[in-house]
């Protein structure tokens, strides 16, 4: 199966932006891998901030973002606050109704 | 309310099986595709499997292929998962979730140890 990517970690100061990547090993990413992106702490089910690329589930603040930039899949956090410090995961929509997730991203919100 | 409510995980020995099942509300359940999603004890995501909505395709990671099957009945709204030849890796809790809209139920733990 395909490897997806992500930055094993990353840190923003608050109140900063801070963009994290999905991609894929040996391709690009395109709005037809359907992104989603989760949010989770510890303990916790993830919760859904974005899918279809770019559409912010409900209730989700608008300063949490998806897009595609140049050959990945990205999420900007726009004002980051320290309850944003979490696990992200990207997954993957590939061919033959296969779903693909990343390794996760650590968000240190310092 | 819309709500994913998992149940049916447990200790279970190596090479037993295991049935989860997810009860879903809230929503018209036969006009979504489902998927199990699972997380070994400090790891990542792992999707397992998914259904489309009358049941007619599904899909399996390689990891689960051959040993788990996935179902649905939408005349009771609900989504199963049949665990055979269970493996101390596949040790984890197990989310179904609705990809499309971003619903997740809160889990269920499977251990597969002796």
């Amino acid at each position: 199966q395909p490897v997806v990517t992500q930055e094993p970690s990353f840190s923003v100061s608050p109140g900063g932006t801070v963009t994290l990547t999905c991609g894929l090993i040996s391709d690009s990413v395109s709005t037809n891998h359907y992104t989603s992106w989760y949010q989770q702490t510890p303990g916790q089910a993830p919760r859904t901030l974005i899918y279809d690329t770019n559409i912010r589930s409900s209730g989700v603040p608008a300063r949490f973002s998806g897009s595609i930039l140049g050959n990945k899949a990205a999420l900007t956090i726009t004002g980051a606050q320290a309850d944003d410090e979490s696990d992200y995961h990207c997954v993957l929509r590939m061919g033959g109704g296969i779903w693909v997730f990343g390794g996760g991203t650590r968000l240190t919100v310092l | 309310e819309v709500q994913l409510v998992e149940s049916g995980g447990g200790l279970v020995q190596p090479g037993g099986s295991l049935r989860l099942s997810c009860a879903v509300s809230g929503f018209t359940f036969n006009t979504y595709w489902m998927t199990w999603v699972r997380q070994a004890p400090g790891k990542g995501l792992e999707w397992v499997a998914n259904i489309n909505e009358d049941g007619s395709e599904n899909y399996y990671a390689d990891s689960v292929k051959g040993r788990f099957t996935i179902s649905r009945d939408n005349a009771k709204n609900s989504l199963y998962l049949q665990m055979n030849s269970l493996r101390a890796e596949d040790t984890s809790v197990y989310y179904c979730a609705r990809f499309r809209g971003g619903l997740w139920g809160q889990g269920t733990l499977v251990i597969v140890s002796s």
